[in-house]
């Protein structure tokens, strides 16, 4: 079975400042998606960011990039510049890409809640 | 992005009776959609997985006799909790497997907040 695991249960970062969240995966299949989602205290989920496993391109979105290393089964999530409006909860989820019932459900990790300092 | 409505979003019943929360895609249909309770500072926990016209897959652990779901439509996937109990007490969140992405994406609902008395 797929796991996620996310190593930090809490962090901080100053206003402005770039911090990057850990997110490790098991998985013996090659292809999969992998998310980060952001649940602020609306406890609304937000995509944030998207990564199919066959690109070797990491995604970006804005401020928001990921350090996809496939073979070390790492997904990490780097915040440039980061807002008061960035503090949330983040959550690393896998998927696997195969279009059969069962197999479309998100595995989610445990979760980072991320606080901004001013 | 696609809209995944909820409702209620908070309920307060007593002990005893059951809760039906609504789940429903506003702008797309929805073939999969999945149910997940999450306590407080903790991450999503998938309940089920709801397909429309056939019966929910549940994971293991969750009570399928508890946790009723049905999925009649192709916009609308609802969860009734029978006989609630104050341990049922938690945040139900759906969401809904978007066809038009090729089913990589999920779009979630805003969350529905039970409390059992």
């Amino acid at each position: 079975a797929q796991t996620v695991t996310q190593s930090q249960p809490e962090m901080s970062v100053q206003e402005a400042e770039t911090v990057t969240l850990s997110c490790t995966y098991d998985t013996s299949e090659s292809d999969y998606y992998l998310f980060w989602y952001k649940q602020p205290p609306s406890r609304q989920m937000i995509l944030v960011i998207r990564q199919e496993a066959y690109k070797q391109q990491n995604a970006t979105e804005n401020r928001f990039s990921v350090n996809f290393q496939k073979a070390a089964k790492s997904f990490s999530l780097k915040i440039s510049d980061s807002q008061l409006g960035d503090a949330a909860m983040y959550f690393c989820a896998y998927r696997r890409q195969i279009p059969i019932q069962g197999a479309q459900k998100l595995v989610f990790g445990q979760g980072t809640r991320l606080t901004i300092n001013p | 992005g696609a809209v995944v409505s909820q409702h209620p979003s908070w309920v307060i019943c007593k002990s005893g009776t059951s809760v039906k929360i609504e789940c429903r895609s506003l702008d797309f249909q929805a073939t999969t959609m999945f149910w997940y309770r999450q306590f407080p500072k903790q991450s999503l926990m998938l309940m089920a997985t709801s397909n429309e016209g056939s019966k929910a897959t549940y994971e293991q652990g969750v009570e399928k006799d508890k946790f009723l779901i049905n999925h009649a439509s192709l916009t609308l996937s609802t969860l009734t909790v029978t006989s609630a109990h104050p341990e049922d007490s938690s945040f139900y969140i759906c969401s809904a497997r978007d066809p038009r992405t090729g089913g990589s994406m999920q779009y979630f609902g805003p969350g529905t907040r039970l409390t059992v008395l």
